[in-house]
């Protein structure tokens, strides 16, 4: 299995802010890697994927970067509504999940 | 719209069984892989199950393998995850989900259906 590892767990920011968070694959993954945000008691809903192409319907604050085992989603301005899980994930071979990242107040 | 609407969660005793269903509509199922993914109590997500689009192909996680059968009825835009042997730490909300047609992960879901194993 393909192992995804994201930082920070966690992380404080206001509105307003510039976020980053990364994701580290085990070994390259192309650009097979997705990024979901979950509000807590709903479903995942996708963000970016195929490393750095836009939901439709999507923010275009949120944008995705990165290809082979490295990578970054960014918040560029972040609303009250991104307070939120967010998790990559792996579809390079199977489906790995990273552990996710908090973000909150 | 796209929907899909889980439904058979429950509270079981370990070693039992548990059969969920996942519904959808506005899209052509038979296209489509589709997705068990599930989520412990307070935990990230977790890929389960797939299935290709005429049931030919499927492939387990490891720790569902040789207790868990995933299937579908395209003819009733049904999936199916049949769970037996559960086990305390199958506990979790278990979400359908479809896969992007371009194997970029996972474009919709379910709501997810709670499965709760406890004695």
């Amino acid at each position: 299995d393909i192992q995804m590892t994201q930082s920070p767990s966690s992380l404080s920011a206001s509105v307003g802010d510039r976020v980053t968070i990364t994701c580290r694959a085990g070994e390259t993954i192309n650009n097979y890697l997705t990024w979901y945000q979950q509000q807590p008691g709903k479903a995942p809903r996708v963000l970016i994927y195929a490393a750095s192409k836009l939901q439709s319907g999507v923010p275009s604050r949120f944008s995705g970067s990165g290809s082979g085992t490295d990578f970054t989603l960014t918040i560029s301005s972040l609303q009250p509504e991104d307070f939120a899980m967010y998790y990559c994930q792996q579809s390079y071979t199977g489906w790995t999940f990273g552990q996710g990242t908090k973000v909150e107040v | 719209e796209v929907q899909l609407v889980e439904s058979g969660g429950g509270s079981v005793q370990p070693g039992g069984s548990l059969r969920l269903s996942c519904e959808v509509s506005g899209f052509i199922f038979t296209t489509y892989w589709m997705h068990w993914v599930r989520q412990a109590p307070g935990k990230g997500l977790e890929w389960v199950s797939r299935v290709g689009s005429d049931e030919s192909s499927t492939k387990y996680a490891d720790s569902v393998t040789g207790r868990f059968t995933v299937s579908r009825d395209n003819a009733r835009n049904t999936l199916y995850l049949e769970m037996r042997r559960l086990r305390v730490e199958d506990t979790a909300v278990y979400y359908c989900a479809r896969d992007h047609l371009g194997g970029y992960g996972m474009d919709a879901w379910g709501q997810g259906a709670t499965v709760a194993v406890s004695s």
